[in-house]
């Protein structure tokens, strides 16, 4: 059973635009998440967490939004960037299950950003 | 020099081999961790270790083991290697002294099991 999911496998915005990835959660005691970027050949690099007191942080052109009653969380960026073309993991732990260092991904979506 | 380095970066084996994938760290971390990459499933949790004597079996672990050597070393064997263990295997580690911290990965290791 999927506890994180992301149901795009794949993304194709325009250079300038804004890209939105979106990431659903099934396991209510998620208290904690994050996004990774991964480029080929590269392991996955911490992009931007939100906590589950927050429904919204922000960091540059990355802004992740969380809403808890749909179980729900979206990375968005603005503007996008060609550089921004990677796979974006979505991951969650639970504090109460592990702690937060046991986390669970999404499949992933490959954003392309065209220039 | 990366922070966290795995070694080797690709290996081609044949089934029934063992194998063992390196993981070092100059972070500082206490906290290291063994995920495998498959195409189209995300990262899973093979096993995980919050200091060296605390070795912890993550979601797939079965048909692997781990030892951590010292606070710096971390690695993954396969005591006989079978061709559904090719994958991409990353290492990663995070700061166990403060809740909620973000956990760091190295570059991979691509394994082809004939």
């Amino acid at each position: 059973d999927q506890q994180v999911k992301q149901n795009s496998p794949s993304l194709s915005v325009q250079e300038g635009r804004i890209s939105i990835l979106n990431c659903d959660y099934t396991n209510s005691m998620f208290d904690y998440f994050l996004w990774y970027k991964k480029y080929p050949a590269e392991g996955p690099t911490f992009l931007i967490s939100i906590s589950s007191i927050k429904d919204k942080n922000e960091d540059g052109r990355f802004t992740v939004f969380l809403n808890k009653s749909a179980k729900h969380l979206s990375l968005h960026i603005v503007p996008s960037q060609p550089g921004d073309s990677a796979v974006y993991f979505c991951a969650a732990s639970a504090q109460a299950q592990g702690g937060s260092e046991k986390l669970v991904f999404g499949k992933g979506t490959k954003l392309t950003v065209n220039p | 020099d990366a922070d966290v380095t795995q070694t080797p970066r690709n290996r081609i084996t044949k089934t029934g081999k063992r194998i063992m994938l390196e993981c070092s760290q100059t972070k500082g971390h206490d906290r290291m961790y063994w995920y495998r990459q498959d195409p189209g499933l995300g990262l899973r949790l093979i096993y995980y270790s919050f200091d060296v004597k605390d070795i912890n079996k993550g979601e797939i672990s079965d048909g692997y083991s781990v030892s951590r050597q010292a606070q710096a070393k971390f690695s993954l064997s396969l005591e006989s290697a079978i061709p559904n263990q090719t994958a991409l295997y990353f290492c990663a580690t995070s700061d166990g002294l403060y809740s909620n911290q973000p956990q760091h990965f190295g570059d991979g290791t691509r394994l082809s099991i004939l």
